[in-house]
């Protein structure tokens, strides 16, 4: 399968717990977003890289949340201090410049 | 500030029938739109972008920028269009604006 790639597919946490996501994007697609959707709503932007680059974070991301894309390929999401309201799916999508995003199958989150 | 409003939460219509998904946006600018899809356990994936001005699996969308409207519109539903769709807006940054999304079910 050569689209967008997330791990783990699901992940069960205790509330206060640190979690790590990763996201392969599709090789050579320089933008790469992070989203998060519960239920019943549209995805929410998260954050967004261009290269390694780290260009916009939404106001959603709190301090407890961290991306980072050291050498423009692979992603990773951490959230530190999991709290129940974290619960969701956390998407992640990648693009070449001025084209679509393609998006991957999702982390599903839940902290209990 | 950038916003799409999908009115409806849930369209139920007869397999043969016309359909319409709603889309407003609100942005200052010249946004570009797109429609994503969800069938039942896959991945989101891109439907129709408004530049393209192509026609996919029957559907296609004009950006009204008078209205702010990019309606998605089939003229005769099938039950694989069921699934859950999702109006979207990219404006710089870039980054893609959701709607909360519409699900339409098509019924025999």
């Amino acid at each position: 399968d050569t689209g967008v790639s997330q791990d783990p597919r699901h992940k069960i946490t205790k509330r206060g717990q640190n979690v790590t996501f990763r996201c392969d994007p599709i090789s050579e697609h320089n933008r790469l977003y992070w989203y998060r959707q519960t239920l019943g709503q549209g995805p929410e932007f998260l954050t967004y890289f261009q290269n390694e680059a780290q260009l916009e974070k939404s106001r959603l991301l709190s301090d407890r949340f961290s991306a980072e894309r050291p050498k423009g390929s692979f992603s990773t999401l951490e959230i530190q201090r999991t709290e129940q309201g974290d619960s969701a799916m956390y998407l992640c999508a990648s693009s070449p410049v001025d084209r679509e995003a393609f998006f991957g199958q999702g982390t599903r989150l839940t902290v209990v | 500030a950038q916003r799409v409003t999908q009115p409806e939460k849930l369209l139920s219509v007869f397999k043969g029938a016309p359909v319409e998904l709603k889309c407003n946006y609100s942005y200052s600018g010249s946004p570009e739109l797109f429609w994503y899809v969800q069938y039942s356990r896959q991945r989101l994936q891109l439907l129709l972008r408004h530049i393209s001005r192509e026609s996919i699996k029957g559907f296609t969308a004009d950006l009204n920028k008078g209205e702010t409207s990019f309606h998605l519109k089939k003229p005769f539903a099938q039950e694989e269009d069921s699934a859950m769709y999702y109006c979207a807006l990219s404006a710089p940054p870039y980054a893609l604006n959701f709607g909360k999304g519409t699900s339409l079910l098509v019924t025999p």
